[in-house]
């Protein structure tokens, strides 16, 4: 299977800084077959990002998705006050889905 | 609108299996594959299996494999995951989730409310 490293672990950020959100695959990911979700305490993930680089419907464009092989970013432009939750990425390459372990993003 | 309703809360003790539900709505149910996503207490997701509603095949982690089976019912547009010699450390919400697009080429887009398993003695 193929393992995603996400880094780094939390983000502590103000208010309009930029964060920048690191996903690497231990193999490459076919198609760029990667998703990004956002996850909110007590909530389901959200879909932010797909197929790398697109956006879902009604995300933001301050979220953005690139990369691709084995490298992936996800980066938040401006964050605000909401952007506080956990991202996890996930690959869809193989027939065996896995996510990596998240970054937590804390909003000072 | 699409929407996966999952059944309620559950407690089993160790060595027991559990039946969890996901009534799909708002689409043609055979045309999507569905997934079976899991979250330990403070813990990250995990990927546990996929169906596509059409065909009926399944893919499953290969650490579920031999104690997970998804099935479902095109008559009644649901989805069942089944995990059979419960462990305590599988305690954790169950989601399923429906893909973005057919043909298991995209990610989740649709999710449910989640099931809380929970296994104790």
């Amino acid at each position: 299977e193929i393992v995603l490293t996400q880094s780094p672990g939390t983000l502590s950020l103000s208010p309009g800084e930029r964060a920048t959100l690191s996903c690497r695959a231990s193999r490459s990911v076919s198609s760029n077959n990667l998703a990004w979700y956002q996850q909110k305490p007590g909530q389901a993930p959200r879909l932010l990002i797909d197929g790398a680089s697109s956006r879902a419907t009604g995300i933001p464009d301050r979220f953005s998705g690139s990369g691709s092989g084995s490298d992936f970013t996800l980066t938040i432009s401006r964050l605000e006050p909401e952007d506080s939750a956990v991202y996890y990425c996930q690959q869809y390459g193989s027939s065996l889905r896995t996510f990596g372990q998240g970054t937590k993003v804390e909003i000072k | 609108q699409v929407q996966l309703v999952q059944s309620g809360a559950e407690v089993r003790k160790p060595g027991a299996s559990v039946k969890v539900s996901c009534k799909a709505s708002g689409y043609t149910f055979s045309n999507y594959y569905v997934h079976w996503v899991r979250q330990a207490p403070g813990q990250g997701l995990e990927w546990m299996g996929i169906i596509n509603a059409g065909a009926g095949s399944t893919t499953y982690a290969q650490r579920f494999q031999g104690r997970l089976t998804v099935t479902r019912d095109t008559s009644t547009s649901t989805v069942y995951m089944d995990l059979s010699s419960l462990r305590s450390d599988d305690t954790a919400v169950y989601y399923c989730a429906r893909e973005l697009r057919t043909g298991a080429t995209s990610g989740a887009g649709y999710w449910g409310q989640g099931t809380l398993v929970t296994v104790s003695s």
